[in-house]
């Protein structure tokens, strides 16, 4: 069964203190590992999709990368506004011919002025 | 782009009452998934629906179902409450189940079961 873990659980850096978050998977047959944003009480939304290992993707003061077992959000100089939940899932095929996705349970991230 | 709209917002149950949660997919997506949201935790697949049809379920019961219509809007039916089916649940729309490109996710039905 695929499997995601993410580390640590919460989070509370000061504003300006650059940091990373981990997510370890277990996955037959990757077809895609994303990253959420979650705010309180919201949907997730969307932020990266990474293929293969060795990828990165950035945007603003986030930076995704991927290994064969995990992958890492790296926050640059965060602000309050990137409090939020951040979000680890996996895209695999499933034995039912569709491609299944699996969330880890997240990290609360606290940024305080 | 509406984006994916989901009704109602907060819902109040009692145990063993039947609900319907509702989905207006984003346009240009035709395929939904419906996840499970327990307080802390990360989403839970439900099902998924594709051309009207659910082409892949997780782990939950029969007493789970679903509908999507031509419109691909959709629906989320739960029978027989129990008081952990209280949750955030989550709607999401994809093109082709591609969620490569990522979900886009609605803001919530919050279920609460007393």
């Amino acid at each position: 069964e695929d499997q995601v873990t993410q580390s640590p659980e919460a989070l509370r850096l000061q504003e300006g203190e650059s940091s990373s978050l981990n997510c370890s998977y277990t996955v037959s047959g990757l077809r895609g590992l994303f990253w959420y944003r979650q705010d309180p009480g919201k949907g997730p939304e969307f932020l990266f999709t990474l293929y293969s290992a060795g990828e990165e993707k950035e945007k603003e003061r986030l930076k995704a990368t991927l290994t064969k077992k995990e992958s890492f959000l790296h926050i640059t100089a965060p602000k309050p506004e990137d409090s939020a939940t951040y979000l680890c899932a996996v895209q695999a095929p499933n034995s039912g011919g569709y491609q299944k996705v699996t969330f880890g349970i997240g990290t609360k991230l606290q940024v305080i002025p | 782009e509406t984006g994916v709209t989901q009704s109602p917002t907060h819902l109040i149950k009692t145990r063993g009452q039947q609900v319907t949660l509702r989905c207006s997919s984003q346009s240009g997506h035709n395929t939904v998934s419906w996840y499970q949201q327990a307080l802390g935790q990360g989403p839970q697949f439900i099902f998924q629906y594709y051309r009207e049809e659910e082409n892949g379920r997780g782990n939950f019961p029969p007493r789970f179902s679903g509908l999507q219509f031509p419109n691909y809007s959709s629906e989320l039916n739960v029978n027989a409450l129990e008081l952990d089916d209280s949750a955030l649940y989550l709607c999401a729309s994809s093109f082709s189940g591609g969620a490569g490109y990522g979900y886009t996710f609605g803001s919530g039905t919050r279920l609460t079961v007393v």
